[in-house]
This record gives C-alpha cells, structure tokens and sequence, in this order.
C-alpha cells in the first residue's frame, strides 16, 4: 500500500530550463511535507517543506505546490543546473506523527544535462 | 558538525551470519531512525527512538531484526541472521524532536551502510 507515490521514476531536463517533479498521496491525514535530494553513495538531503496550511513555499530556486484536494505536490526548480542531477524523494508526515515517522516516495532520478 | 555516522560503510557478509550495523547522531537531536533502501520498496522506515526509547518498530521486517539505542549517541541495528533478500542500503537519521513545544521535522540522514549477503 503505497501512500505516497512518484510515478516518474527519471525525468531528463535541459540545463536552465524548469525541472517538475511530482508526487501524490493518499492519505487525507498527512500534513506536513518534505522533499529530499540524494546524490550516489550519499545519505538524502533536506530540500524543501510545506506544512498543509500553505500552497506553496519558496526556497530561491526550489518551489514546492500543494494542491490538498488532488492530494498532490510538486517541485518546481528554475533554472536546472547540472548540479541539481540526483534523485529526489518526496516525503510525508502524519498528523499524528509529529517529530516522528516519514512516509517517502520510490523517488524520482532528474538528470540535467548541459 | 560532523553530521549522522554510521559504520560500517559497507558489508558483505555469508547467509546466516549476525551483521551489525552503527549509527551516531548528530549531538543534541533527540529522535534516530533507521531506514531501509531497496529498488523494489524504496525508502521504508524499519524504527525510531524519541529520547532514547522505541517508539515505533512496526516496520521492522521480522525477528530477525532488532534494534537498540543505549544512550543518546548510539544506536545499532542487528540482524541475526542475515538472509540474501536483507540486502539493501540501511541509513540512520537523526532530528531534533520537540523544540520548545514544537517538533522539528527535519531528519538528517548518514551515508548509509550498503549491506550484501551471499
């Protein structure tokens, strides 16, 4: 039972263009999300979050949108550079599990060719 | 900071064999995790402490698996014993936990220890 899914598992984009990743959940109690970057033999890193109260946070050239009634967000960065090739998880919490569990995507590998 | 540490990086070890994995979060946090990656499942969360103490372990595959967390800057994971389908990389995160009344999302994740058994 996948609760949260990201359906493109690559996603090719051409260097200063815009990267969207997506993902989608099903459960109506999450309320805090996050997404997570991870290079090759590296732990992921933190990116960007949004609480459910928002629709949209901005972090320079990372944008995450929330669209609650379609149980869907996703993340926007402008420009791509090389650099931003990695894969990248989307992750949800719990209204109930403050400060604890995270429900993470199979993830999405973005490559941004020069 | 020094971040998450977990030794060690890599493991390969025989079936049936006990393998031990480490983690030492980050000073001050008070929540670990320990985490499973694999190309079928993905990220799973396998358990996590708050303050030392098991919270939730329900993603723990089987018996096979347990997990400790002595004090505030040690954790293991042990599985005994090993099978071929434990295969996967096994990271341990840490996060801040409640910060005056609010709790801090934000995990921060180790290098990962990329466990092979025979």
């Amino acid at each position: 039972d996948q609760q949260v899914k990201q359906n493109s598992p690559s996603l090719s984009v051409q260097e200063g263009r815009i990267s969207i990743l997506n993902c989608d959940y099903t459960n109506s109690m999450f309320d805090y999300f996050l997404w997570y970057k991870k290079y090759p033999a590296e732990g992921p890193t933190f990116l960007i979050s949004i609480s459910s109260i928002k629709d949209k946070n901005e972090d320079g050239r990372f944008t995450v949108f929330l669209n609650k009634s379609a149980k869907h967000l996703s993340l926007h960065i402008v420009p791509s550079q090389p650099g931003d090739s990695a894969v990248y998880f989307c992750a949800a919490r719990g209204i109930y599990n403050q400060g604890g569990k995270l429900i993470f995507g199979q993830g999405t590998e973005l490559s941004v060719k020069p | 900071d020094a971040g998450v540490i977990q030794s060690p990086r890599h493991e390969v070890t025989e079936m049936g064999q006990e393998v031990t994995l480490r983690c030492k979060p980050i000073s001050g946090h008070n929540s670990l995790f320990w985490y499973r990656q694999t190309m079928m499942r993905g990220l799973e969360l396998l358990i996590y402490f708050n303050n030392n103490v098991p919270i939730d372990d329900s993603g723990m595959p089987e018996d096979r698996f347990s997990a400790k967390m002595p004090n505030a800057s040690f954790s293991t994971l042990k599985i005994q014993p090993s099978e071929p389908r434990d295969s996967a990389v096994y990271f341990c995160a840490s996060s801040l936990g409640r910060v005056t009344g609010r709790f801090q999302e934000t995990q921060y994740f180790g290098p990962g220890t990329r466990l092979l058994v025979l």
